[in-house]
């Protein structure tokens, strides 16, 4: 019962550096979603695949990319982090885009310094 | 404005108690409707649809008012595992939009 999986749970990062977070769900569900969690503002989509080999930009994209690995994979990247992009970072998965519900990995918490 | 909105609480109730709060939703077109449920430090999780006609899962109620674009819950007999912070959900297109929540405390 995994579910959607990410890692790492928490980083720590300098300004200036790069990551990428990893995503994975076994539930075959097409779509998937990468959003933040910032205090008072609720989830903010940066970007989302909404079936294999597409992707879209979110509300928030920039300093962002992604890629959608295969079905079950979809990771985000950092090319050059900045102390604006410390956040919660939450991603999702659905059966389908849109009205469906999604399912939520626990986390990645990351800081940027 | 936002396209969700909602009272942020925090609303703080007895053990038992009833407690209801809405949210707002500015895109009429809004298809789908849902409440999630966000424990401390934890990643949302989905709670109930909201449908058109209303629904009930156990102690919980939803509402949806399309006219004055509206949803609301109701939590009935509350109890302490019921502390948490509610997200209001609403899809347009191909994503849902998040509300900032509102909390809930309920004490003994």
């Amino acid at each position: 019962n995994a579910g959607v999986t990410q890692t790492p749970k928490f980083q720590v990062l300098k300004t200036g550096q790069s990551m990428t977070l990893q995503c994975a769900q076994d539930m075959n569900h097409n779509s998937m979603y990468w959003y933040r969690q910032d205090p008072g503002m609720g989830l903010r989509l940066i970007y989302y695949s909404a079936s294999e080999g597409t992707t879209d930009k979110g509300e928030v994209p920039n300093g962002y990319n992604v890629s959608r690995l295969n079905k079950r994979e979809f990771s985000l990247r950092l090319e050059s982090a900045a102390p604006s992009q410390t956040s919660v970072y939450l991603c999702a998965s659905s059966e389908s885009g849109g009205h469906q519900p999604q399912h939520f990995g626990d986390g990645t918490r990351l800081s940027i310094l | 404005r936002k396209e969700v909105e909602q009272d942020p609480g925090p609303f703080n109730v007895p053990e038992g108690a009833t407690v209801a709060f809405n949210c707002t939703y500015s895109n009429s077109a809004s298809q789908s409707f849902f409440w999630y449920r966000q424990d401390c430090r934890k990643e949302p999780k989905l709670l109930m649809s909201v449908y058109s006609s209303g629904n009930e899962d156990g102690r919980f109620t939803a509402q949806l008012n399309r006219a004055s674009q509206y949803i609301s819950l109701l939590i009935r007999d509350s109890k302490l595992s019921d502390s948490a912070t509610y997200l209001c959900v609403v899809s347009n297109d191909y994503k849902l939009s998040f509300g900032a929540g509102t909390t809930v405390t309920v004490r003994a």
